[in-house]
């Protein structure tokens, strides 16, 4: 089956500095890279995704790279602000409509004011 | 709307013991999944359901069973837990093979400590 790894694990950074995550993912077949977002107790919610026929997309301050011949996926957040501190989740799906999601094992970013 | 709801939020077993976990979404989407998350583990997916009437085994499904009762609820039950199914179990739902979205919404997840 697929198998997602993600580095770092934790990450801090100066409020303002950006912020790097990275993914890999084993299966080729893989079609569909979502991004979850998780604050402290909460439950965990969608903030990007992109599908295999796309090289980057872009939402404000977030954006996320892919290359499907390396298998890796990245997220980068610009100009960080506390509210980023959360744990994110990046996944990967053999599926186009995302039934079988694999998640890594997620990423603490604190964002030091 | 509620979104997706889950019920109950907390709970304790004792080994051996049987319950079962509660999620109901009103977005009218297709396809529910069930989720464990363990701590530097990140999700696993469970079970899930693509449409109304069939449901899958996921990447952990032993020592689970669901039942999607109709398209609004899919259960999760634990017939006999063990310590080992001690975890945060999140639901969540998606419209898959409608609207074109792959986002899955989730619940805000049921504490579960089996001792």
């Amino acid at each position: 089956g697929e198998n997602v790894e993600q580095h770092p694990s934790t990450l801090s950074v100066q409020e303002g500095d950006s912020a790097v995550i990275k993914c890999t993912y084993s299966d080729s077949a893989s079609n569909y890279f979502p991004w979850y977002k998780q604050e402290l107790g909460k439950r965990p919610q969608l903030i990007i995704d992109i599908r295999s026929n796309v090289g980057e997309k872009k939402d404000q301050r977030i954006a996320v790279t892919l290359n499907k011949t390396a298998k890796h996926f990245s997220l980068h957040i610009t100009e960080t602000q506390p509210e980023d501190s959360a744990v994110y989740f990046c996944a990967a799906s053999l599926n186009n409509a995302g039934n079988m999601l694999t998640f890594g094992g997620g990423t603490r970013l604190m964002v030091k004011p | 709307n509620a979104g997706v709801t889950q019920t109950p939020k907390f709970q304790v077993l004792k080994t051996g013991q049987s319950m079962t976990l509660q999620c109901a979404q009103d977005m009218n989407h297709n396809s529910m999944y069930w989720y464990r998350q363990d701590p530097g583990m990140g999700l696993r997916l469970i079970y899930y359901s693509a449409s109304e009437g069939t449901t899958d085994k996921g990447e952990v499904p032993n020592g689970y069973n669901v039942s999607r009762l109709n398209k609004r609820e899919f259960s999760l039950r634990l017939e006999s837990a063990a310590p080992s199914q001690t975890s945060v179990y999140f639901c969540a739902s998606s419209d898959w093979g409608t609207s074109g979205s792959h986002e899955q919404f989730f619940g805000p997840g049921t504490r579960l400590t089996v001792l």
